[in-house]
């Protein structure tokens, strides 16, 4: 069973709709849960993090986490033609240095 | 205004000739993180440096070294590049190196294997 999974999509929307990406984790003990994004051949970039239960909002973004699941999903409101990518899910914890990486989602946007 | 400074974005090499991979940071993080992406796949960590002392992956192949002269600078040397070698190779910081820190990470270096 890998540590982090993901739907691999493509996960097609259209212009103005939600994205909605899911997440999930082994490691009952993971406390940090990142959402990275990667265009086509560049490098991941970070978009969201979360440390406790509930929603969290930042822009069009929201991450939900839900540790007793052991879920975390990231929403795309408002989707637009720039939000077409790969979005990685990340899971960490305090005392280990490494992060456990999904394969990703990827998501393409019509206009 | 970069922070992570990856070089070269794209490196061409023959089979089993030694190839050197650069990454500069002007971040001051004391971890630096080398990871290989390959196509669709999660990025795997190869190794990561906290300051001066090198950790290696127990899976990483012995072709996979590491140097890091200074707080800024991180190498990757690939001693006799394969074909399946051929991958994204992105470098990462972090302040601390705990697991619940957010990553930096550079432009990649797309290597190819010929």
């Amino acid at each position: 069973q890998k540590e982090v999974e993901q739907n691999s999509g493509p996960l097609s929307v259209p212009e103005g709709a939600i994205a909605s990406l899911n997440c999930t984790y082994s490691d009952r003990g993971s406390q940090s849960f990142f959402w990275y994004r990667q265009y086509s051949g560049k490098s991941p970039e970070l978009i969201m993090f979360i440390y406790s239960n509930g929603d969290k909002e930042d822009g069009r973004f929201t991450a939900q986490l839900n540790k007793a699941s052991q879920y975390v999903s990231l929403l795309i409101r408002d989707s637009q033609p720039s939000d077409s990518a790969t979005y990685l899910c990340a899971v960490g914890r305090s005392n280990d240095y490494k992060l456990s990486f999904g394969a990703g989602t990827t998501v393409t946007v019509r206009a | 205004d970069a922070m992570v400074i990856q070089n070269p974005r794209y490196q061409v090499t023959q089979f089993g000739k030694p190839v050197t991979l650069s990454c500069s940071q002007t971040l001051n993080h004391n971890v630096m993180y080398w990871y290989q992406q390959k196509s669709s796949q999660a990025p795997k960590l190869l190794f990561h440096y906290y300051d001066k002392d090198f950790n290696n992956e127990a899976d990483t192949p012995d072709n996979f070294q590491s140097r890091r002269p200074n707080t800024s600078f991180c190498f990757l040397d690939i001693r006799s590049p394969g074909l399946g070698d051929a991958a994204m190779y992105l470098c990462a910081t972090g302040p601390f190196g705990g697991g619940n820190e957010k990553l930096f990470f550079g432009s990649g270096t797309q290597l190819s294997v010929l």
